[in-house]
């Protein structure tokens, strides 16, 4: 079984900018560049906000912005807003044996 | 952008059986892979399960394996899941949500319909 290590929280004021971590801790992932991230805001359901690593889908801010490096994604949010405060998910799939998808534990983003 | 409805959701005893719905008001459902994803209170997302595009394929999460059945209906745009055998643990927000073409993230989510699994 894969696992996607995120950190528990973060925080930032706004104006300023934040990078949220996804750490994949096992080999299982063979396409571990579709990693894809996910806002969601108290009550609500999730919002795809970037796919296949860095790529924003239509409608969503360029002030957010995904990257890789080795086994760690990373989503950065620039000119923190205080909507901007809601839990982020990263997540990726495995399709060695057979697919399974598998969420990191995610993020609460506090707006201070 | 098309929106995904569930329904069917309630309080069910451990045991018991329940079946959700997710109707879908788009054009792409019959060309998307589908997927449920369950949130239990106060925790993090959890992929559940996902059905090809023709029914034919479906993937378990070994938590819902044996006890859990996806199906869809591509004449009337729906998703379902029957759950059987449910436990206390299962109890969560169920999603339903619309797969990529290439089946590597989730498009799009539905509201959610909370399940609780108590005596």
């Amino acid at each position: 079984q894969s696992a996607l290590t995120q950190p528990a929280s973060v925080s930032g004021s706004p104006g300023q900018s934040i990078t949220i971590s996804c750490t994949e801790t096992s080999s299982d992932i063979a396409n571990y560049a579709s990693v894809s991230w996910y806002q969601q805001h108290p009550g609500k359901a999730p919002k795809l906000i970037i796919y296949d690593v860095s790529h924003r889908p239509s409608g969503i801010s360029d002030r957010f912005s995904g990257s890789k490096s080795g086994n760690t994604a990373s989503l950065t949010i620039s000119g923190l807003q205080a909507d901007d405060e809601a839990d982020y998910y990263c997540a990726s799939y495995s399709n060695t044996v057979t697919f399974d998808w598998v969420f990191g534990g995610g993020t609460k983003l506090t707006v201070l | 952008q098309a929106l995904l409805v569930e329904s069917g959701g309630g309080v069910v005893q451990p045991g018991g059986s329940l079946r959700l719905s997710c109707a879908d008001s788009g054009f792409t459902f019959v060309a998307c892979p589908m997927h449920w994803v369950r949130q239990s209170p106060g925790k993090g997302l959890e992929w559940v399960t996902v059905v090809s595009t023709n029914g034919v394929n479906a993937y378990y999460a070994d938590s819902v394996k044996g006890r859990f059945t996806v199906s869809r209906d591509n004449t009337k745009n729906t998703l379902f899941l029957q759950m059987n055998s449910l436990r206390r643990d299962d109890t969560a927000v169920y999603y339903c949500a619309r797969g990529s073409p290439g089946w590597s993230f989730f498009d799009s989510w539905g509201q959610g319909t909370l399940v609780t699994v108590s005596s």
